[in-house]
């Protein structure tokens, strides 16, 4: 099975700040990867998913973008760090083909 | 917007089966039914998937209405590890198709 390994696991960052949050995924190739925000108290929020190097898909505009680099790697960042920008970000895997999508343990960002 | 209406909250005695009900009446012929469920500050962890058929695994049973617009999740004997936010998700099985989460609903276990 995958295991996706994200870090750090917590963050606090000053508005301005930029930010670099990278996922690994280990156990599979060409998987489908995915970034979602958590606010407080709510669900997912889906910020981007991606089906292969260099494709990338947005599912919000913000102040956040992504990139895939190589095939298990996945990276959320930002230029310039918002109050809003604070949440639990999670990363997420599905095999191709798969039914499920496995989550990392996710980062908690705090922006003061 | 998810498709799935569920309560915010239950409570379950320990040892006790607790079922998650999860109403989905717009789900189309070809959407599954996922259950996963998030512990606090942790990712969500997936439970189990249906399409029509009853299903069981090591973990919960999935029951989903004839007409497939309800779905109830069991937990058969819950444990306090079992408190959690756990998510009814439809979802087309398809390579790239997302997932919606909505609000779920909050278990807690109770000693």
């Amino acid at each position: 099975s995958q295991t996706i390994h994200q870090w750090p696991a917590t963050l606090v960052q000053p508005v301005g700040s930029p930010l670099s949050l990278e996922c690994t995924v280990e156990g599979t190739s060409n998987p489908n990867l995915y970034w979602y925000r958590q606010a407080a108290g709510r669900g997912l929020q889906l910020l981007f998913y991606s089906v292969g190097i260099g494709q990338i898909s947005s599912e919000v505009p913000q102040n956040l973008s992504a990139s895939r680099p190589q095939d298990r790697q996945f990276i959320l960042s930002s230029k310039k760090l918002l109050l809003s920008d604070s949440g639990f970000y999670l990363c997420a895997g599905a095999l191709v083909g798969g039914y499920e999508q496995y989550f990392g343990p996710g980062t908690r960002l705090t922006v003061t | 917007d998810a498709k799935t209406t569920q309560p915010p909250s239950m409570d379950c005695a320990e040892g006790r089966a607790a079922n998650l009900p999860c109403n989905h009446s717009t789900i189309s012929g070809n959407e599954y039914v996922y259950w996963y469920r998030q512990i606090h500050s942790q990712g969500p962890q997936y439970i189990i998937h249906g399409l029509k058929n009853n299903e069981t695994n090591e973990m919960a049973s999935l029951i989903i209405t004839e007409d497939r617009k309800s779905s109830t999740l069991i937990l058969p004997h819950a444990t306090l590890r079992d408190t959690a936010v756990y998510y009814c998700i439809v979802r087309v099985a398809s390579y790239g198709q997302n997932f919606v989460f909505g609000p779920g609903t909050r278990l807690s276990v109770l000693p």
